[in-house]
């Protein structure tokens, strides 16, 4: 089944303690991308990447590391989480090419509380 | 940078009535595409519109776009229960750069 896997769905941690969600897809897809959601401001989009070693800042990017080794793997790092990371994020890819091109498929998200 | 802006922020129908959801943009767009989300799930995606297309039907969904104005709308024909969620419009300026979405508008069909 195609689809986009984040883990872990659920965190809490305390401030300063650095956590890595992972997020892997299996529809070798070129591009991905991590958003965070927040009550009234829709989804923002953190970092993305067009390809392997390939990444670029989104809207939020402060505070937030990612990497791409592989390209199936795109995870999301918080190096020293603050209380206002505190969020529902979502990874999500899409194709660069093709009739679903920019079509963006998107995991079941990870809701993260940091104390 | 808020490029998406969804009009209303909320809306509230009967079932079998129609219902428009409008989204502005402030910058030149390669595509803009249309999610829906239910309750804090993932996002899934309805329809992708270029920037060379007016207009696009699946199903029960009609979404237009002018460019001219900036904006885009999507219209649900026929609403039901289950058409209750949050509805995005998300834009990209070509077709390798960021995403923008909008704050969304939460439709709410009642049975």
């Amino acid at each position: 089944e195609a689809q986009v896997t984040q883990n872990p769905r659920y965190l809490i941690t305390v401030t300063g303690k650095k956590l890595t969600v992972t997020c892997s897809q299996n529809m070798n897809h070129e591009y991905m991308s991590w958003y965070r959601q927040d009550p009234g401001l829709g989804l923002r989009q953190i970092y993305y990447s067009m390809n392997v070693e390939v990444t670029d800042k989104g809207d939020v990017p402060e505070g937030y590391k990612v990497s791409r080794k592989e390209k199936r793997n795109f995870p999301l790092i918080l190096e020293s989480p603050s209380p206002n990371q505190t969020s529902l994020y979502f990874c999500a890819s899409s194709p660069t090419g093709g009739i679903a091109k920019n079509i963006q498929y998107f995991g079941a998200g990870t809701r993260l509380s940091v104390l | 940078s808020q490029q998406g802006e969804e009009d209303p922020q909320a809306l509230s129908i009967q079932e079998g009535e129609n219902a428009t959801m409008n989204c502005s943009y402030k910058t030149s767009i390669n595509n803009l595409q249309w999610y829906r989300q239910n309750s804090g799930r993932g996002l899934v995606h309805l329809i992708l519109i270029r920037s060379n297309e007016r207009e696009k039907h699946s199903g029960r969904l009609r979404v237009t776009l002018d460019t001219s104005k900036k904006s885009s709308s999507l219209l649900i024909t026929a609403s039901r229960a289950a058409d209750t969620a949050s509805y995005f419009c998300a834009t990209m300026k070509t077709s390798y750069d960021k995403v923008i979405f909008g704050p969304g508008t939460s439709l709410s069909v009642i049975p």
